[in-house]
């Protein structure tokens, strides 16, 4: 197991809802970057925080957003839930942020939106 | 013209069997090179970073070609426990990792 966790496991929401996700990283690891994974398709990238701080985004609205605390561990949040935001997000943890860096993932939360 | 490319297939091979796909990425500037294996349902786990040299781990190697920028997976003596997908992934000179939407790989006995 990487030691990286998320919660809640699955989650169903309705339009219009918001929905916060939890990622806690692996022991002495700084970074967290946040997936989406589509059914059939590859995670794509949604925002990296290293140190406390936003370190990149990808092509996400506004309404995803996150936070990462002192102790690491992130939170997503997505506002304004769109039925297209139904997907496994997933988490993964990395030393020190660099894309060159192994990340690990954890076991993902799967939202459906309704 | 997405980042990373890859065959979906599904590759169905039988047991024993070796099995090679490729994947191609868009981004010149990619400086690092990985083979993701998903399991139905699971998380991504890293299977083995790929350097220019190529590189061997067990049955699985892995090779680059920056020039035409393609990256190669192959399996030798495919076991069951090997059906998975299997999903490229590159590094861009920042902090960004690019997916591609995996290789289905299917062993069957």
């Amino acid at each position: 197991e990487t030691g990286v966790t998320q919660s809640p496991t699955h989650l169903i929401k309705t339009r219009g809802q918001q929905v916060t996700l939890r990622c806690s990283s692996q022991s002495g690891h700084n970074t967290v970057s946040w997936y989406q994974q589509a059914l059939g398709q590859g995670p794509q990238f949604i925002f990296q925080y290293y140190r406390e701080e936003e370190n990149g985004r990808g092509n996400f609205p506004p309404r995803f957003s996150g936070l990462q605390f002192p102790n690491y561990s992130s939170e997503l949040n997505v506002n304004a839930l769109e039925l297209d935001d139904s997907a496994l997000y997933l988490c993964a943890s990395s030393f020190d942020g660099q894309a060159t860096d192994t990340q690990y993932f954890g076991p993902g939360t799967r939202l459906t939106v309704l | 013209r997405k980042e990373v490319e890859q065959d979906p297939g599904p590759f169905n091979v039988p047991e024993g069997a070796t099995v090679a796909f490729n994947c191609t990425y868009s981004n010149s500037a990619s400086q690092s090179f990985f083979w993701y294996r998903q399991d139905c349902r699971k998380e991504p786990k890293l299977l083995m970073s790929v350097y220019s040299s190529g590189n061997e781990d067990g049955r699985f190697t892995a090779q680059l070609n920056r020039a035409s920028q393609y990256i190669s997976l192959l399996i030798r003596d495919s076991k069951l426990s090997d059906s998975a997908t299997y999903l490229c992934v590159v590094g861009h000179n920042d902090y960004k990792l690019s997916f591609g939407a995996g290789t289905t790989v299917t062993v069957r006995a």
